[in-house]
């Protein structure tokens, strides 16, 4: 079945930071690619997605880039702010339309 | 289009109860999707719908849940004899159908088993 193993936490960074969250998958033929962001206190928000292999995804200053070669699909970000601070899922969607998430990475950013 | 709203947003309620919680989709959307968070975990699947149809269901869905889309729109997502266990965040998504679609969630119910 599909799988999403992404990078564990807690990772606490200072602000202007280059961040880095590994995610890599499994998954049969050829998937959707998605990273989505938790506030604290609020809903899960799609942050970026790619649907075919080297794809980069991006927004916010946020990029992520579909290797199909490497299963991954890593999370950067050239420099992190305090406002940064969440937890972050990468996930897959297949052909069975659901999503299969990660365990999520715990991001704390300090001043 | 105001998201995706779920209510309610908390519940507690006592082992052995019934409890409802209630999904509105983004409009239009014709499929809608049910996924449980437990702390310190990336949301799991449980069940979808196509308009009123329900067409997958996770082997995490028990006999003791259920679930509804009676005319496509809004959803229902019943547990009946709760469990300890049954603790977590219930997340409501939905999405338009199309190819290469993007699952739009709502805020989530926390629900407290005591």
């Amino acid at each position: 079945g599909n799988s999403v193993t992404q990078m564990e936490g807690p990772v606490t960074l200072s602000e202007e930071a280059f961040l880095t969250i590994n995610c890599t998958y499994t998954a049969t033929g050829y998937p959707s690619l998605f990273w989505y962001v938790q506030y604290p206190g609020e809903g899960l928000q799609l942050l970026l997605k790619a649907t075919k292999a080297d794809d980069k995804g991006s927004n916010k200053g946020f990029e992520a880039t579909y290797r199909k070669e490497t299963t991954s699909f890593h999370l950067e970000k050239g420099s992190v702010q305090v406002s940064d601070s969440a937890v972050y899922f990468c996930a897959l969607s297949g052909s069975a339309r659901q999503l299969t998430f990660g365990s999520g990475t715990q991001l704390t950013v300090l001043p | 289009d105001t998201g995706v709203s779920q209510d309610p947003r908390h519940k507690i309620t006592k082992r052995g109860q019934n409890v409802t919680f209630r999904c509105d989709p983004i409009s239009e959307h014709n499929r809608l999707y049910w996924y449980r968070q437990t702390l310190g975990q990336g949301p799991e699947f449980l069940t979808y719908f196509q308009n009123e149809a329900q067409l997958e269901k996770s082997r995490l869905l028990s006999d003791r849940f259920s679930a509804e889309r009676p005319k496509g729109s809004f959803s229902t997502l019943e547990i009946q004899r709760t469990e300890q266990g049954d603790s977590a965040m219930y997340l409501c998504a939905s999405s338009s159908g199309t190819t290469q679609e993007t699952q739009y969630f709502g805020p989530g119910t926390r629900l407290l088993v005591l």
